[in-house]
């Protein structure tokens, strides 16, 4: 097990342009959680899934944000017409859901955006 | 909503003493879950230590451990013998125990930089 993986690592991109971000999460766990952490912050809760259905989205996930986890498994985010204001590092992370609660989430190292 | 708030940007410690970073939160549910994450430069954010708001001993890591007072909402980070590679961000963060929380999502305070001098 490699634990969560994000990809890439970096992007940097022009203003206008779209990018997406690839999350993998431990193979073993349902729930896939996407946070947004700007600079001197703490993360920010923007969406979760629970295998391939998204439960829940933040006020913060403007209609330029989607999100899929198309089978259960990996997980992208995509941002339509990026503004300065979305640059910031992008964290996954993924945890198993059970009847009793839920085990510790693990994060990935994030994707750092920077929208120039 | 839940609040979490971190009122110590940064604190410097000397290598092998003690440092206690604060944390305080706003909840209205019995039931829930607070967390130290700690996210060194550059990489993943890990779990350090976590507390159960039912329980009411302190939950004890190696040489970490919290004060946890529920009264008060309080939820302290002690690091004891502090390491160089202590040195990171740490954040302190709220999960409600209820079953029909959405997704059971954590709420961080906007954390604390440890400075570990050698």
């Amino acid at each position: 097990d490699t634990g969560v993986s994000q990809d890439p690592r970096h992007k940097i991109t022009k203003r206008g342009q779209n990018v997406t971000f690839r999350c993998d999460p431990i193979s073993e766990h349902n729930r896939l959680y996407w946070y947004r952490q700007t600079l001197g912050q703490g993360p920010e809760f923007l969406t979760y899934f629970q295998n391939e259905a998204q439960l829940e989205k933040s006020r913060l996930l403007s209609d330029r944000f989607s999100a899929e986890r198309p089978k259960g498994s990996f997980s992208t985010l995509e941002i339509q017409r990026t503004e300065q204001g979305d640059s910031a590092m992008y964290l996954c992370a993924s945890s198993q859901h059970r009847d009793g609660g839920d085990t510790e989430a693990f994060f990935g190292q994030g994707t750092r955006l920077t929208v120039v | 909503a839940q609040t979490v708030t971190q009122s110590q940007p940064e604190m410097s410690v000397q290598e092998a003493e003690t440092v206690t970073l604060s944390c305080t939160y706003d909840t209205s549910e019995s039931d829930y879950y607070l967390f130290w994450y700690k996210q060194p430069p550059s990489r993943q954010m890990i779990l350090v230590i976590r507390q159960e708001a039912y329980k009411q001993q302190n939950a004890t890591e190696n040489r970490f451990s919290v004060n946890f007072q529920k009264a008060a909402k309080s939820f302290s980070l002690k690091i004891s013998d502090s390491q160089l590679g202590d040195a990171a961000m740490y954040f302190c963060a709220y999960r409600s125990a209820m079953i029909k929380a959405a997704g059971n999502k954590l709420t961080f305070g906007g954390g604390t930089r440890v400075l570990v001098k050698p």
